[in-house]
């Protein structure tokens, strides 16, 4: 059964650090999204992307986030200087139409 | 804007015990879609349902049953039997109108299934 995946699993980085979260999503799929969740938290939007373009963002995703989908099958989520609070488990998804967004199984960042 | 509530933050029962989940949504369109995604301690989100606004219709699926009701913008979610491995965090979640659109979790309940 195909599924999404993200790599790496678990990235420390220090503060003030870039950072390239990266997802590959399922090969037919047209929507593709990164959400977060912090710790005990409950899961949030970050932004969605369609035709390779952003197609909605949340207050979250300021401008220390980009997006690119640089070779048609990776979908990569950047943090340009991280700080402590962008530790969190960011999730990216999937979906061909309005069905189940698929979700990746996570990269844990630390950010000390 | 959508929101959606779960108000229970953890619920703890002994196994073969049935446990009922609630979610509360809130939303302004008259098409939109409600998930349930089950989260184990491993960290994963696992799809379990989708209903479309329009199909109010109540399912049970194995141990799992949802019990949708728009009158009370409601879309509950009950185990039966519940085992040991139903030990996660459960999250109800609200996509809005078109297709594509995003996701807005609730915040979740820890179930909690002692042997």
């Amino acid at each position: 059964e195909p599924e999404v995946t993200q790599t790496p699993s678990h990235q420390v980085t220090q503060m003030g650090q870039e950072v390239i979260l990266r997802c590959v999503p399922i090969s037919n799929h047209l929507y593709f999204y990164w959400y977060r969740q912090i710790l005990g938290q409950k899961v949030e939007f970050l932004v969605s992307f369609y035709n390779n373009e952003i197609s909605e963002k949340s207050e979250i995703f300021d401008d220390q986030f980009s997006v690119e989908r640089p070779d048609g099958s990776n979908f990569t989520l950047k943090i340009r200087s991280t700080k402590l609070e962008d530790s969190a488990m960011y999730f990216c998804a999937s979906v061909v139409r309005n069905y189940e967004q698929y979700f990746g199984p996570g990269t844990r960042l630390t950010v000390t | 804007a959508q929101k959606v509530t779960q108000a229970q933050t953890e619920i703890s029962v002994v196994e073969k015990e049935d446990v009922t989940l609630d979610c509360v949504y809130e939303t302004r369109d008259t098409t939109y879609y409600l998930f349930w995604y089950k989260q184990p301690p491993s960290g994963e989100l696992v799809f379990l349902i989708r209903r479309n606004s329009f199909d109010e219709q109540n399912e049970i699926s194995g141990r799992y049953s949802w019990n949708f009701q728009k009158s009370t913008s409601s879309f509950n979610f009950t185990i039966t039997a519940s085992q040991v491995v139903d030990s996660a965090v459960y999250f109800c979640a609200l996509s809005e109108g078109a297709a594509g659109n995003k996701l807005t979790f609730g915040g979740g309940t820890r179930v909690l299934v002692k042997p």
